[in-house]
């Protein structure tokens, strides 16, 4: 079946620095979606890739979907400690909307 | 409304008790979802509803019935369930084509099985 896989699993920063996280699938997907889960918290929505090649950013946080759309990558410049939480990436295979395929997630943990 | 509701928000069930987890949502969304997550792992789907419609079961045990009473409500009704079902459900909603958006969570259902 589908495999995303996602890393790393688990990342601790200091405040003010990078991050990136990354997600590859074996298959050629539809489009990939991220999420962010809070601490005791439940998924939200971020954003969602499409087309091949894609960058998309909002404020501090770039998504970008490769070429081949089976790999994608979250990188959040100058972390905050707002940021902490597990982000997690969701795809979708080819022509299927209704089901999508979550990686492991990555848990970010911010030191102030 | 941007937003999914779940009722109740914890829930501590013996063995042998019979309850309902409930989902609502007005955002006009056609697809609705039930996903189980264990703590430290990503969401898992269980059943999705499009149009009313149940169109997927991910092999789901029977001890958990979904039912979908009409597009803007959700249920999954439990019986007999076991100590490792224990988790936090999560339903969600998307629009069935979902060109441009991801699911909308609602803040899940902490469940214990006891």
């Amino acid at each position: 079946g589908q495999q995303v896989m996602q890393i790393p699993q688990y990342q601790h920063v200091q405040e003010g620095e990078d991050f990136t996280t990354y997600c590859n699938s074996s298959t050629t997907l539809s489009n990939i979606q991220w999420y962010k889960q809070r601490p005791g918290g439940h998924p939200v929505f971020l954003i969602q890739l499409v087309k091949s090649g894609e960058v998309k950013k909002q404020k501090r946080l770039t998504f970008q979907f490769g070429e081949a759309k089976k790999n994608s990558s979250l990188h959040i410049t100058a972390t905050q400690t707002t940021d902490v939480g597990t982000y997690f990436c969701a795809g979708s295979l080819s022509g299927g909307y209704q089901k999508v395929t979550f990686g492991i997630g990555t848990k970010l943990q911010v030191i102030p | 409304d941007t937003e999914v509701t779940q009722t109740p928000k914890h829930l501590v069930m013996g063995m042998t008790n019979k309850k309902s987890l409930k989902c609502e949502q007005h955002m006009g969304h056609r697809a609705m979802y039930w996903y189980k997550q264990k703590a430290k792992k990503p969401p898992e789907l269980m059943f999705v509803y499009s149009y009313e419609k149940l169109s997927i079961n991910e092999s789901v045990p029977s001890r958990f019935s979904p039912e979908c009473p009409n597009s803007s409500l959700l249920n999954l009704h439990l019986h007999a369930l076991q100590p490792e079902d224990s988790a936090l459900y999560l339903c969600a909603s998307r629009t069935p084509t979902g060109a441009n958006y991801g699911y909308t969570f609602g803040s899940g259902t902490r469940l214990t099985v006891v």
